[in-house]
């Protein structure tokens, strides 16, 4: 009930792809969908987050897209880049009075030049 | 700089030894984290702080301890009694009531030989 399953483990792009990374759910109770990009060796860094209450969220190269009815939201990356080749963390969080967030196991994406 | 400090980077240390790992915010921030992670698995909630003198065990508190005598410090002693203590430690710290978003440390690497 509280697990937040990710596929696919690793990606390879080309360069000028487009990288895709899916995340589902089972608790109706979540109401915030954070993404965090995690260099090796450093900290996450949230990357763009979506609420419910809309379908898609993007910001400049990432879009969230999210489908309440399946229960499902994944990431878009545009134009792929070396520069984005990091690990990436889906999350979700039911706020409340804790603010935990329970994350995915991460997607390891390598972009080709 | 605002910002989440962890030290040191990295933490060496025999089995049988308690360790105790640095995590300082100056965001003003009311919650702080800690997380454990693993090569091929997600973020782990260890312990969670939401006001001070006050602390809840997350999912995998077995083998830890913390303490929240100030806003802004958070440390996290790993006990002899943890059984596998080798692993990428993160802190983290949000704003209660406004937004879910939480905030991450560099991390500390704790390698017990």
């Amino acid at each position: 009930q509280q697990q937040v399953k990710q596929s696919p483990q690793s990606l390879i792009v080309q360069k000028g792809g487009i990288s895709i990374i899916n995340c589902a759910y089972e608790n109706t109770a979540f109401d915030y969908f954070p993404w965090y990009q995690q260099f090796p060796g450093k900290g996450p860094a949230l990357l763009i987050a979506i609420r419910p209450d809309v379908s898609e969220k993007k910001e400049g190269r990432f879009t969230i897209s999210f489908n309440k009815s399946a229960k499902q939201f994944s990431l878009h990356i545009m134009d792929s880049q070396p520069g984005d080749s990091a690990t990436y963390f889906c999350a979700a969080s039911d706020g409340g009075a804790t603010n935990k967030l329970i994350f995915g196991t991460g997607t390891l994406l390598a972009v080709q030049p | 700089d605002g910002g989440i400090t962890q030290s040191p980077k990295y933490l060496f240390r025999k089995e049988g030894q308690n360790v105790t790992l640095s995590c300082e915010q100056n965001l003003n921030h009311d919650a702080m984290y800690w997380y454990r992670q693993d090569p091929g698995q997600g973020l782990r909630l260890i312990y969670y702080s939401q006001i001070v003198n006050d602390f809840q065990k997350g999912d995998i508190a077995e083998g830890y301890s913390v303490s929240r005598e100030k806003k802004e410090s958070f440390p996290l002693t790993v006990t002899s009694a943890q059984k596998n203590p080798t692993a990428f430690y993160l802190c983290a710290s949000s704003i209660m009531g406004i937004t879910d978003t939480q905030y991450f440390g560099p991390g500390t690497r704790l390698t017990v030989l």
